[in-house]
């Protein structure tokens, strides 16, 4: 029973490069998430989604972009990385909003050099 | 104001006693709270969530909420040092959960 799969793992890029961090989930949910932990801090919502087609902005979306074209893939988009995109990414998915169970991906660490 | 604030610590107590971890929110309207442990290196875990007012408890965890003071609490009775990890409040808003920044408990054997 996979869950919620992301890669990579871990990722070096320079800045100004481009990458997709990837999100699959195999439970059949409705709802997807993309957070970002810096050390020592909590998670930040970057952008979620409640279906497939349909995206919305969380609370730090500048210099990302997602879609949501199926139900199990939710891919993450970094354009232009910029050393304050240095961080732990956790894709995250749930069939119901009032429950707040979300489960969570092993986190991809991306480090901005 | 942050939307979900917590103590970030670090939380010390003894193994065998009582840990009690704070998160206040802003937005009145919410109507589910959450708390979540991650163990370091690790993915966040759901271990309680609560929705009314009063005290819900699962064995040796109990959450607290008080709406009307926009706060939500933890306690760990008995606190064994497999409880050392970071504590994350989280709140639902519009399809959305919210988290704060975290308490890192420490038990000490």
């Amino acid at each position: 029973n996979a869950g919620v799969t992301q890669t990579p793992k871990f990722r070096i890029l320079k800045i100004g490069q481009s990458m997709t961090l990837q999100c699959t989930q195999d439970m059949n949910h409705n709802y997807m998430y993309w957070y970002r932990q810096d050390p020592g801090m909590g998670l930040k919502l970057i952008y979620y989604s409640v279906g497939a087609g349909i995206t919305d902005k969380g609370e730090v979306p500048n210099g990302y972009n997602v879609s949501r074209s199926t139900t199990e893939d939710f891919p993450l988009r970094l354009e232009l990385a910029a050393p304050s995109q240095t961080s732990v990414y956790f894709c995250a998915s749930s069939s119901n909003e009032d429950t707040g169970e979300l489960f969570f991906g092993e986190g991809s660490r991306l480090t901005v050099l | 104001q942050k939307e979900v604030e917590q103590n970030s610590g670090p939380l010390s107590v003894p193994e065998g006693a009582i840990a009690s971890l704070n998160c206040t929110y802003s937005d009145r309207g919410s109507q589910s709270f959450f708390w979540y442990r991650q163990y370091s290196g690790k993915s966040p875990e759901l271990i309680m969530f609560i929705y009314s007012n009063g005290d819900k408890e699962d064995g040796r965890f109990t959450a607290q909420l008080n709406k009307a003071s926009q706060y939500v609490s933890l306690l760990i009775r008995d606190s064994q040092p497999s409880d050392s990890a970071t504590y994350l409040c989280a709140v639902s808003q519009g399809g959305k959960l919210i988290f704060g920044q975290g308490t890192e408990l420490s038990v000490k054997p």
